[in-house]
């Protein structure tokens, strides 16, 4: 699976956007970007997934570049219980176990 | 609604004495993940079940085995915990390995003295 590198952090008011930017510019043609995000002391939680075209579920909006090497996750009106580890990971759908690698992570604050 | 559920949430064990973490699903799913998530690193995993096909990552150390008696359950062995040992271990599912989506379990922190 392809590596990422994300900000180690990132700030955000509360009720403002959030994008954070992740870059994977040994992408493969079959390799999704996916988007996860841990609370403190809770598990990781999915948050959404793409190959190159944009996609948006009720949690955020994930925008890919043209060329696939870099994503930005959007989470729209950001609140305090937002503040998390965002991963963004790389993998081939359906490779065998699904096993998910993650990378470092962007830590998000969500200020008041 | 708890469809992961790890017990316990907090474990505390002794240098050298077996703990055994446990994990449930509600969810019927055929694939069951154990992470191992030591402070302010990510998860890393250790090992899957698909059904009752074990699969241990490369480089996971012999210390760590685990057990799936049944579709709802998975345990987590460390038979000779260390210092090193201590960490968070997450429990996850996915329906199958098609599947993109994994269900975590709130994990269980384990402590060793």
């Amino acid at each position: 699976d392809a590596k990422t590198t994300q900000p180690t952090s990132m700030d955000c008011a509360e009720g403002r956007a959030a994008n954070l930017p992740c870059n994977h510019s040994t992408i493969s043609g079959n390799e999704y970007v996916y988007w996860y995000r841990q609370i403190h002391s809770q598990g990781p939680q999915y948050i959404i997934h793409g190959l190159k075209n944009n996609e948006t579920n009720e949690m955020a909006s994930l925008i890919i570049t043209e060329d696939r090497k870099s994503s930005t996750l959007i989470l729209p009106h950001a609140t305090l219980r937002d503040t998390a580890v965002y991963y963004c990971i790389v993998r081939v759908e359906g490779n065998a176990g699904n096993m998910l690698t993650f990378g470092g992570g962007t830590r998000l604050m969500v200020k008041p | 609604d708890a469809m992961v559920i790890q017990n316990p949430r907090y474990q505390v064990t002794q240098f050298g004495k077996p703990v055994t973490l446990s994990c449930s699903q509600t969810l019927n799913h055929n694939v069951m993940y154990w992470y191992q998530q030591k402070s302010s690193q990510a998860p890393k995993l250790l090992f899957h079940y698909y059904d009752k096909d074990f699969n241990n990552e490369a480089d996971t150390p012999d210390n760590f085995q685990s057990r799936r008696p049944n579709t709802s359950f998975c345990f987590l062995d460390i038979r000779s915990p260390g210092l090193g040992d201590a960490a968070m271990y997450l429990c996850a599912t996915s329906r199958d390995s098609w599947a993109y989506e994994q269900y975590f379990g709130p994990g269980t922190r384990l402590t060793v003295t």
